[in-house]
């Protein structure tokens, strides 16, 4: 079946890191593909998004790039903050539904 | 104004005993939906309706029941509550009926079930 498969974390960095988090999908058709986040304590918000191959999503500094040919869509950021730090969910969007990653921990010291 | 909002935030209950969350958007949202996610974060569908109507019933217990009084409610009621039932329950909405899987999920802040 459809499925999401994104690194394991956590993912500890410094600020100024670069950040990448991997995500991999296997799926039937063309998904579209998103980047959720996850605050402390908070519910889940969009951090970005691509709906056909090739598109790239964008968001607070954060980017992903929707490869069809690698079925990717890994989360990149050139320099992250200590208010990044969260969970961040690699989600692929079927029918009426999203399925979600396990999710990957982010924690960024000062 | 909170767009999705849940109640309670907070739900530490008895084994066996029955509950309600609620859930209400105003977002003018045509669907809405319920995830639960477990102690290692990891998220899961439960439900969808679209328009007051069930689109999605992932294989949960009899025992959960969702309904939707209308377009901006979507309940989610828990009978004879188990161990396993512990989880933060989310509320979710979109704009359209979710079909291409393309749509933005804007989600309320979870309601965190403790069953004792």
């Amino acid at each position: 079946g459809n499925s999401v498969t994104q690194m394991e974390g956590p993912v500890t960095l410094s600020e100024e890191a670069f950040l990448t988090i991997n995500c991999t999908y296997t799926a039937t058709g063309y998904p579209s593909l998103f980047w959720y986040v996850q605050y402390p304590g908070e519910g889940l918000q969009l951090l970005l998004k691509a709906t056909k191959a090739d598109d790239k999503g964008s968001n607070k500094g954060f980017e992903a790039t929707y490869r069809k040919e690698t079925t990717s869509f890994h989360l990149e950021k050139g320099s992250v903050q200590v208010s990044d730090s969260a969970v961040y969910f690699c989600v692929y969007g079927s029918s009426y539904k999203l399925i979600f990653g396990s999710g990957t921990r982010l924690l960024v010291r000062p | 104004d909170t767009a999705v909002s849940q109640t309670p935030k907070y739900l530490v209950t008895q084994m066996g005993n029955d509950k309600s969350i609620k859930c209400e958007q105003n977002l003018g949202h045509d669907t809405m939906y319920w995830y639960k996610q477990d102690s290692k974060k990891f998220l899961k569908i439960m439900f969808s309706y679209n328009n007051k109507e069930l689109i999605i019933n992932e294989t949960v217990p009899n025992r959960f029941s969702p309904k939707s009084p209308d377009k901006a409610h979507l309940n989610l009621h828990i009978n004879s509550l188990e161990l396993g039932d512990s989880a933060v329950y989310f509320c979710a909405s979109s704009q359209g009926s979710g079909l291409a899987g393309a749509d933005t999920q804007y989600f309320g802040p979870g309601t965190r079930l403790t069953v004792l």
